[in-house]
C-alpha cells in the first residue's frame, strides 16, 4: 500500500523560504511509471497545482510559481521535496504531495495523495 | 478563483442520487479526462473517477462520472452518511499545460 506524508514547518516568516518534504512508503521515488507533484489549497478555496516531475526525465512547474519553486529528491530517504521562496501570506495553505501516472495524458489521475500540511506564513 | 467552476454546496437525504456538476472550457474539460475526488479535512483527498467515468479498484459503484461538451458531472446514487465530505473535478488544460482543478462542492447528507 503506497502512502505519502508530508512534513515541515507549519509556520514561515514573510520573504523567507518554505520547505515541506514528501516521504513515500510502498513505493519509490526512482520507480517509474509515476509522476510525483507537489498541490496546495489556500484557506476555504480549492486546489492549485504547484510542480510535478519525473524522477529520470524533466520537471513540469505551474508557469505562475516557476521563478520560486524549487523541488529535489532525496534516493537515500525515499523523499522528495519543495521549495517555495519568498514567500507571502498568500502562500498560507495546506501543501499536498500527490502520486499521478506517467501514461496519465491529458487527465489529472491523482491517484495517491497525503493527508496534507498547513503552512502558515507570518510574521 | 479555480479555473473549473462547481457549486460551494449540495445536499441529499440517504438513499436519494445527488448529481455534482463541475463547468469548464474547451482547453481544460472539452478536450482532456476529467476526474473526481473525494476529500474529508484533514485526511488524505481520495480519487473517485479518472478518465471521465472510470473507476479505481475498491470505489463503490454507486459513484459514476460522465462528461459532454465542457462540463462533467459526478453522480453519487444511494447516497450514505459516509459520502458527506467535499469534492472536487480536476482535468488538463491546454492553456497552461497543467492540472486544474475545481472549488469544491460540500456535500451534506440531510
Amino acid at each position: 500500500q503506497v502512502q505519502l506524508q508530508e512534513s515541515g514547518p507549519g509556520l514561515v516568516k514573510p520573504s523567507q523560504s518554505l520547505s515541506l518534504t514528501c516521504t513515500i512508503s510502498g513505493s519509490s521515488v526512482t520507480t517509474g511509471g509515476y509522476y510525483w507533484s507537489w498541490i496546495r489549497q489556500h484557506p476555504g478555496k480549492g486546489l492549485e497545482w504547484i510542480v510535478y516531475f519525473y524522477y529520470s526525465g524533466s520537471t513540469y512547474y505551474n508557469p505562475s510559481l516557476k521563478s520560486r519553486v524549487t523541488i529535489s529528491a532525496d534516493t537515500s530517504k525515499n523523499q522528495f521535496s519543495l521549495k517555495l521562496s519568498s514567500v507571502t501570506a498568500a502562500d498560507t495553505a495546506v501543501y499536498y504531495c500527490a502520486r499521478r501516472p506517467y501514461g496519465d495524458k491529458g487527465g489529472a489521475t491523482f491517484d495517491i495523495w497525503g493527508q496534507g500540511t498547513l503552512v502558515i506564513v507570518s510574521s | 478563483q479555480s479555473v473549473l467552476t462547481q457549486a460551494p454546496s449540495a445536499s441529499g437525504t440517504p438513499g436519494q442520487r445527488v448529481t455534482i456538476s463541475c463547468s469548464g472550457s474547451r482547453s481544460n474539460i472539452g478536450s482532456n479526462y476529467v476526474s473526481w475526488f473525494q476529500h474529508l479535512p484533514g485526511t488524505a483527498p481520495k480519487l473517485l473517477i479518472y478518465r471521465n467515468y472510470q473507476r479505481p479498484s475498491g470505489v463503490p459503484d454507486r459513484f459514476s462520472g460522465s462528461k459532454s461538451g465542457t462540463s462533467a458531472s459526478l453522480a453519487i446514487s444511494g447516497l450514505q452518511s459516509e459520502d458527506e465530505a467535499d469534492y472536487y473535478c480536476a482535468t488538463w488544460d491546454d492553456s497552461l499545460n497543467g492540472p486544474v482543478f475545481g472549488g469544491g462542492t460540500k456535500l451534506t447528507v440531510l
